[in-house]
């Protein structure tokens, strides 16, 4: 099961600040929180990952709450192809020792012009 | 630079046949490889992951079975396709190199039972 909750769908305008909130309140301390995008038919696409910090990258900004247990992603400037599924994803430790990445729903995000 | 390579595109199968997916990645050694599928307007589901030859894991109980013949192959297999096998499979990889970049996908298999 996924350890993440997003809303459903969001809209923004284009050019404007897109902010993605996630809940992940069951995090353990040694797992990051990764955001993946996508487009419709495509496979997903890295965006951005983090632990306790806040992480900026070419693309967006994560901002991660202090008790880790939600998190927000940033597009600072949306445009149009920015209108994807965005995905919060926990990255789940297995039993085994390796890793696996456990998708919830995602949000629907619109960049409207 | 590492890629992975999946085939093919699109398929269309008859109820009852078998299916082959392959999937390839060039440019780095002893990666994690992954199998999801993607119904119609879902999400993405967790099939298989293998962390090296010949080892698999399964994450939920089905008509389907994956194989790693070689460690940089991957391949998710049917004996007989149901139409609820229908979905949009995609391919992965991970490797603990250090960079930590995250996943990486394929550009995902559309497959239609019919």
């Amino acid at each position: 099961d996924a350890k993440t909750t997003q809303p459903p769908s969001m809209d923004c305008a284009e050019g404007r600040a897109a902010n993605l909130p996630c809940n992940h309140s069951t995090i353990s301390g040694n797992e990051y929180v990764y955001w993946y995008r996508q487009i419709h038919s495509q496979g997903p696409q890295y965006i951005i990952h983090g632990l306790k910090n806040n992480e900026t990258n070419e693309m967006a900004s994560l901002i991660i709450t202090e008790d880790r247990k939600s998190s927000t992603l940033i597009l600072p400037h949306a445009t149009l192809r920015d209108t994807a599924v965005y995905y919060c994803i926990v990255r789940v430790l297995t039993q085994g020792g390796s890793e696996k990445l456990v998708f919830g729903k995602g949000t629907k995000l619109t960049v409207n012009p | 630079s590492q890629t992975i390579h999946q085939w093919p595109a699109t398929l269309v199968q008859p109820v009852g046949s078998p299916l082959s997916l392959e999937c390839t990645v060039e440019g780095t050694s002893n990666p994690n490889l992954y199998w999801y599928r993607q119904a119609a307007g879902r999400g993405l589901q967790l099939l298989f992951y293998s962390v090296g030859i010949g080892q698999i894991s399964s994450e939920v109980p089905q008509n389907l079975s994956a194989s790693r013949p070689q460690d940089r192959q991957f391949i998710l297999s049917s004996k007989k396709l149901l139409l609820s096998d229908s979905g949009f499979y995609l391919c992965a990889w991970t490797s603990f190199s250090g960079l930590n970049y995250g996943y990486t996908f394929g550009s995902g298999t559309r497959l239609t039972v019919v």
